[in-house]
């Protein structure tokens, strides 16, 4: 079967670091998604990834090791604006997104 | 990025009765629309993949002849949740894929049956 795994729940300082993992096994791999979803609102996107490495974006940043079936954000400088669910998805080989449960991210002053 | 609207964003309605929820791709057109639904602190859960000019494709478990999905235009999918019920209350959310990798979502609609 198909599955994404990701912690449920993470608790960081504001102006630290914090990074998120998220370790997938799918039927095939075209890519891999972050997004961030605030509570009451649609996800939004944050980054894609279908080659190996690291993808910087501002604060953000993700990684990416297709032979692990490995993927992890890392969010910089924290904001309290940045607690939120932070959602892994993958697009299989039917292009069909499969969908981690998702890390809840608390930012403590 | 592409914009991805949803009407209503929230609606409050009587057991039993139906609910229409309109997702709209403002500013590309959109073969395939995907509709999700979520519960509290849970993650998106795909419902049904719409696709323009024929009949959607429903994840298992979700009952087709309850959730009617009409993806009439390039533009434009509706959902309507027929005869609902308090456990039909949710967070409905579409998405419209503007590529293979590029997937744009909705506000989506919070619906509360009492």
């Amino acid at each position: 079967g198909q599955n994404i795994d990701q912690p449920t729940e993470m608790t960081a300082t504001e102006g630290a670091i914090v990074q998120i993992n998220c370790t997938y096994q799918t039927s095939g791999f075209n890519g891999l998604f972050w997004y961030q979803q605030h509570a009451g609102e649609a996800p939004t996107f944050l980054s894609y990834n279908v080659l190996d490495g690291l993808e910087e974006k501002g604060r953000f940043s993700s990684f990416l090791s297709r032979s692990k079936g490995y993927s992890y954000l890392l969010l910089k400088e924290l904001q309290m604006k940045d607690s939120a669910s932070y959602l892994c998805a993958v697009l299989d080989s039917n292009y069909q997104l499969i969908w981690g449960a998702g890390t809840k991210l608390i930012i403590k002053p | 990025g592409a914009v991805v609207s949803q009407h209503p964003s929230w609606v409050i309605c009587k057991s039993g009765t139906s609910v229409k929820i309109e997702c709209r791709s403002l500013d590309f057109q959109a073969t395939t629309m995907f509709w999700y639904r979520q519960f509290p602190k849970q993650s998106l859960m795909l419902m049904a993949t719409s696709n323009e000019g024929s009949k959607a494709t429903y994840e298992q478990g979700v009952e087709k002849d309850k959730f009617l999905i009409n993806h009439a235009s390039l533009t434009l999918s509706t959902l309507t949740v027929t005869s609902a019920h308090p456990e039909d209350s949710s967070f409905y959310i579409c998405s419209a894929r503007l590529a293979e990798n590029e997937q744009f979502f909705g506000p989506g609609t919070r619906l509360t049956v009492l």
